[in-house]
């Protein structure tokens, strides 16, 4: 079975654009959780999507969006970025029933200069 | 709310020397424990779980960790540690079923010593 994969790996971007990031979940998997993952703040809870609805937020701002299509997979948008959006943003899938871990892709490193 | 403390941030052991890795949970129900390693430029993957079925749970790469609820601790462990040990571990907890979100310690760095 293929994991989580995410697309791209690497993305550079300036202040005040915007990015999309874009995450498979392994097959079967209906619930996918993103993280922000920097040196200063660690690992952070973004959202979770489950069967289309955002099901669970973290505390970032307006800027920070996602989806989850009918198929599963999800994307995240940030707008507006700025320097401290830096990080390696992690994809994560799991079946979402009681006691299941879990997946995570490889991240997408942003850059944001 | 939920939060897991792991104790150093750096912890270096002998290779063949015993591994362990300190993490203490806050929650007022047992929660869902994990610990995830993570690999330079990589994601993270899952050494092992706690979900109330064991007090010890074994996992992959000769990892095992306890939960006990009186000390609200899950400390990882391995009896003799290994050059490819060398990573980076972060302990979790997450509340229950329909809410997934992973709430993660500051990470422990592991150096394995020749």
């Amino acid at each position: 079975k293929a994991g989580v994969t995410q697309t791209p790996r690497y993305l550079i971007k300036t202040r005040g654009q915007q990015v999309t990031l874009s995450c498979s979940p392994i097959s079967g998997h209906r619930s996918v959780s993103w993280y922000q993952q920097t040196p200063g703040q660690g690992l952070q809870f973004l959202f979770e999507y489950f069967s289309e609805t955002q099901r669970n937020k973290g505390n970032f701002p307006g800027r920070f969006s996602g989806r989850q299509f009918s198929n599963s997979r999800s994307e995240m948008n940030v707008s507006t970025l700025e320097l401290g959006d830096s990080a390696l943003y992690l994809c994560a899938s799991t079946p979402g029933q009681p006691g299941n871990e879990q997946f995570f892709g490889p991240g997408t490193r942003l850059t944001v200069l | 709310a939920q939060s897991v403390t792991q104790l150093g941030s750096h912890v270096s052991v002998s290779e063949g020397a015993l591994v362990l890795l300190r993490c203490n949970y806050s929650s007022s129900v047992p929660p869902y424990l994990f610990w995830y390693v993570q690999y330079p430029n990589q994601g993270l993957q899952l050494l092992l779980k706690y979900t109330s079925a064991a007090t010890l749970v074994k996992g992959i790469n000769g990892f095992e960790a306890e939960f006990k609820k009186s000390e609200t601790s899950f400390h990882l462990t391995k009896p003799s540690a290994h050059m490819s040990d060398a990573a980076e571990y972060f302990c979790a907890v997450r509340k229950n079923f329909g809410n997934e979100k992973l709430t993660f310690g500051t990470g422990t760095r592991l150096t394995i010593i020749p």
